[in-house]
């Protein structure tokens, strides 16, 4: 079964270090997409990035990257240059994109990130 | 271009109460969802709709109601409200295609008493 797992329920970072949060999944799909949001305490979600599965390079978007590494099933997000405005909740979440155009998204519990200053 | 909307903000109800969580979109996107969020359990999807006339359950659709009459509203119902249903609610919309990304509304905190 699909599965989404972030193993960090709380990270601290300090102000301008870079951070890397962990995303693992698992899927029998050899197509699929795996997001990043990122919750801040006003509960909006805020999409990040984007990797597809058959993507070559890994996605980056201005400070955020992420590390994927397919056959270890993990998709890990990392943060450069940490800003105090970077403390939220951040969620894995992965569709399988064989299976339809209307397939769920499938969500990890979330990591807590707080930046100190 | 307000993207999603969702209203109320806040929302207290008692038990066997009935409401409407409202949606809306701008975005003429075709499929919308509705999510709840609870502590420790992260998103679960609660019904979507991949156009309008079209709607489909999710995870956990027992309680809840939802119909698609146009592409830009999504309105979500509670026909008995229950303290279980406690929770904050998220509305998404997206174009459509499978690795479009999902536009999240604001949030309704709803609190069943």
């Amino acid at each position: 079964a699909q599965k989404i797992t972030q193993t960090q329920p709380g990270m601290f970072v300090q102000e301008k270090e870079a951070v890397t949060l962990d995303c693992t999944y698992d899927t029998s799909d050899q197509s699929y997409g795996l997001f990043w949001y990122k919750q801040p305490s006003s509960g909006e979600m805020i999409f990040l990035i984007y990797q597809g599965s058959y993507d070559e390079q890994n996605a980056t978007e201005g400070r955020y990257s992420l590390n994927f590494q397919k056959a270890r099933k993990s998709a890990n997000l990392v943060i450069s240059a940490s800003q105090l405005g970077d403390s939220a909740m951040y969620f894995c979440a992965m569709r399988e994109l064989n299976a339809g155009n209307n397939r769920k998204l499938i969500w990890g519990l979330g990591t807590s990130l707080a930046v100190n200053p | 271009n307000a993207g999603v909307t969702q209203t109320p903000k806040f929302q207290v109800l008692k038990t066997g109460q009935s409401m409407t969580l409202q949606c809306a979109q701008d975005m003429n996107h075709e499929y919308m969802s509705w999510y709840r969020q609870d502590p420790g359990m992260g998103l679960r999807l609660i019904h979507y709709s991949v156009g309008a006339g079209i709607t489909d359950q999710g995870e956990v659709p027992n309680g809840y109601n939802v119909s698609r009459s146009t592409t830009e509203d999504f309105p979500l119902r509670l026909l008995s409200a229950a303290p279980s249903q406690t929770s904050v609610y998220f509305c998404a919309s997206k174009r459509g295609g499978i690795t479009d990304t999902q536009y999240f509304g604001p949030g309704t905190r709803l609190t069943v008493l």
